[in-house]
């Protein structure tokens, strides 16, 4: 089963700015199949980034995914109030999926 | 429009049984359903994924034994079964469809709304 560790855990930044969120792999994920997800207060989670860089339909060009083998990043740019949520990755190039813990960017 | 709809909120006591259910909808391929748990106030947790054409599943190891992946093909429906539960599956369930991927398992790119499950004396 293959660990993933996100950083930070938390990050505050204000509206406009720019965010980097880390996820490491404790072992290289296969192919890159990693994906990122942004999860609401009350909502389901829903898919931002899949292949590490590809954007899921309907997301928009704020968000970018970068990476390979174990480190991975998402870059949110010019930050919007409703940006402020959970972001969580997964690796899916094994039989046992995993998710990291969860960095939860708020937006002052 | 792809939905994933799930069923209702449970409320239970210690070791009664309960099945929960979820409906795919408006596609026509066949996607693997995977379930995650959602501790109250934690991270997101994957259980086990099964393919509803022939109901062949995987196990999380940390959920395998505890709950059982069922499949009805004709309604791509899937089910999440427990047999006797305990307050520590007080938790949101989701379930998701995944994409199609060149591996065992894929992203998750639609989602259903999510059914609570409370259990308590």
């Amino acid at each position: 089963e293959i660990a993933l560790t996100q950083s930070p855990d938390t990050l505050s930044l204000s509206p406009g700015e720019g965010a980097t969120l880390s996820c490491r792999a404790g072992q290289s994920v296969t192919n890159n199949y990693l994906a990122w997800y942004q999860q609401k207060p009350g909502l389901a989670p829903r898919l931002l980034i899949y292949g590490a860089s590809s954007r899921a339909a309907g997301i928009p060009d704020r968000f970018s995914g970068s990476g390979s083998g174990t480190d991975f990043i998402l870059t949110i740019s010019r930050l919007e109030p409703e940006d402020s949520a959970v972001y969580y990755c997964q690796q899916y190039g094994t039989l046992r999926d995993t998710f990291g813990q969860g960095t939860k960017l708020e937006i002052k | 429009e792809v939905q994933m709809v799930q069923s209702g909120a449970e409320v239970k006591k210690p070791g009664e049984s309960l099945s929960i259910s979820c409906q795919g909808s408006g596609y026509s391929a066949n996607y693997w359903i995977t379930w995650v748990r959602q501790m109250p106030g934690k991270g997101l947790e994957w259980m086990g994924r099964i393919d509803p054409s022939d109901s062949y599943i995987n196990y999380s190891p940390s959920f395998q034994g505890h709950v059982t992946i069922s499949a009805d093909k004709s309604t791509t429906t899937a089910y999440l079964q427990w047999s006797s539960l305990k307050a520590s599956d007080t938790a949101m369930y989701y379930c998701a469809r995944l994409g199609h991927c060149s591996s065992t398992s894929c992203y998750m790119d639609y989602w259903g709304q999510g059914t609570l499950v409370t259990v308590s004396s």
